[in-house]
């Protein structure tokens, strides 16, 4: 049952270098997310794809790009990293129902570092 | 605006005490109400939620909240707390923006003294 599943787990890279993090999820969920986390500030969304599609800025969205290239996949691209951008990333998805009553399930997370 | 407060940082229990750890919120509607739990290394975990219905809701692991409207409250609660309860815990409010959006709490960090 692997739910959520984003990669890579951990990677470091250099001020300026470009990279994606991709998340999959088998559980046809319409709508998904990426969420960054920082200490002491909980989790704040960068963008979410309300269903296959769509895309839209969350609260922290500069610096990022998304891909929602099909209803399982949602893809998160720094296209110039930078230091504030070292946190720890969770992708997310949840089920568009409202029965569902706006659960998200979430993915283990990748850490990244900008050096 | 919408947010979410944990008032507490960081607690520290006792195995075997009981626990409660708060949620404050400011939010327009009849809000989605959820605690999660992140253990270290891992992704987050939900353990309850509200969205209707009894204002006490049952979760995993031996947890429980209630929902207090007049208070703007969610407050989480485990009568006997086990070593393995030590993790961090997020409330979070939704849907925010008129879609599935969360609004988490910064976090509370719970340890447990053996």
């Amino acid at each position: 049952n692997a739910g959520v599943t984003q990669t890579p787990k951990f990677q470091v890279l250099k001020t300026g270098q470009s990279m994606t993090l991709q998340c999959a999820q088998d559980m046809n969920h319409n709508s998904m997310y990426w969420y960054r986390q920082d200490p002491g500030m909980g989790l704040r969304l960068i963008y979410y794809s309300a269903s296959e599609g769509t895309t839209d800025k969350g609260e922290v969205p500069n610096g990022y790009n998304v891909s929602r290239l099909n209803k399982r996949e949602f893809s998160l691209r720094l296209e110039s990293a930078a230091p504030s951008q070292t946190s720890v990333y969770f992708c997310a998805s949840s089920d568009s129902r409202a029965s569902s009553g706006n659960t998200i399930y979430f993915g283990e997370g990748s850490w990244l570092t900008v050096v | 605006a919408q947010s979410v407060t944990q008032p507490d940082i960081h607690i520290t229990v006792s195995e075997g005490a009981s626990l409660e750890l708060r949620c404050n919120y400011s939010y327009g509607a009849t809000p989605y109400l959820f605690w999660y739990v992140q253990s270290p290394g891992q992704g987050l975990q939900l353990l309850l939620k509200y969205f209707s219905g009894d204002t006490l809701v049952q979760g995993i692991k031996g947890f429980e909240a209630e929902f207090k409207r007049s208070q703007s409250s969610f407050n989480l609660r485990k009568p006997s707390v086990h070593w393995s309860d030590a993790a961090e815990y997020f409330c979070a409010v939704g849907p925010s923006g008129g879609y599935n959006k969360l609004i988490f709490g910064a976090g509370t960090r719970l340890a447990v003294h053996p």
